[in-house]
């Protein structure tokens, strides 16, 4: 089944560090990836995705990310966090459907704290 | 960039009492809508999708009857929680997606349901 696994429940990190919010995929074929973050009682806004092309991509609020095949992985990063990227982080992959159309399958999400 | 509105944000119900939630996609056609539902400090789980003009697609273990899904036309679809019951609390959201197979996916804001 294809899937995407994020190892760490919540990262810390202060303002000004860089970030990094893990996330692993285990899918059969070429993965088409995202990254969503969501604030309190909100949807969820989307930031990137890796469909093919080059492996760092850049996204929305200064994150970007990087599509690793040998690792399996699409960690998200940020060359310095900020206390408002304090949010809740999703990892998807896009799962084809029979019959056609298609649906995003979500991690379980990291928590990030950005911390002054 | 394109709009999705989930209304009500918030809704508290009595037990057994009827609940509809809207999700409208503002400036884009949508030819397909995901509804989720999400617990507190978990992942979204994805309940159904619905194409415009067709029967919802209900994922493993989502009640159809519970959970009604219309999609009747390309800018609106509705979810009713029918009998609702405290369990049925939640957080749910829908997103959106353009016609293209690729279009990206939009999110609401989400509806935060309480069933006393």
């Amino acid at each position: 089944a294809q899937s995407v696994a994020q190892p760490e429940d919540q990262v810390k990190v202060a303002e000004g560090n860089p970030l990094t919010v893990k996330c692993t995929y285990s899918v059969s074929g070429n993965p088409y990836l995202f990254w969503y973050v969501q604030y309190p009682n909100r949807g969820l806004q989307f930031l990137l995705k890796y469909i093919t092309g080059d492996n760092l991509v850049k996204g929305s609020y200064g994150f970007e990310a990087e599509f690793n095949k040998s690792q399996t992985s699409f960690h998200l990063k940020k060359p310095s966090a900020l206390v408002s990227d304090s949010a809740l982080y999703f990892c998807a992959v896009r799962v084809l459907l029979t019959g056609g159309g298609n649906k995003l399958t979500f991690g379980t999400g990291t928590q990030l704290k950005v911390e002054l | 960039g394109a709009v999705v509105s989930q209304h009500p944000s918030r809704v508290i119900c009595k037990s057994g009492t009827s609940v509809k939630i809207e999700c409208r996609s503002l400036d884009f056609q949508a030819t397909t809508m995901f509804w989720y539902r999400q617990f507190p400090k978990q992942s979204l789980m994805l309940m159904a999708t619905s194409n415009e003009g067709s029967k919802a697609t209900y994922e493993q273990g989502v009640e159809k009857d519970k959970f009604l899904i219309n999609h009747a036309s390309l800018t609106l679809s509705t979810l009713t929680v029918t009998s609702a019951h405290p369990e049925d609390s939640s957080f749910y959201i829908c997103s959106a997606r353009g016609i293209s197979y690729n279009s990206p996916l939009h999110f609401g804001n989400g509806t935060r349901l309480t069933v006393t």
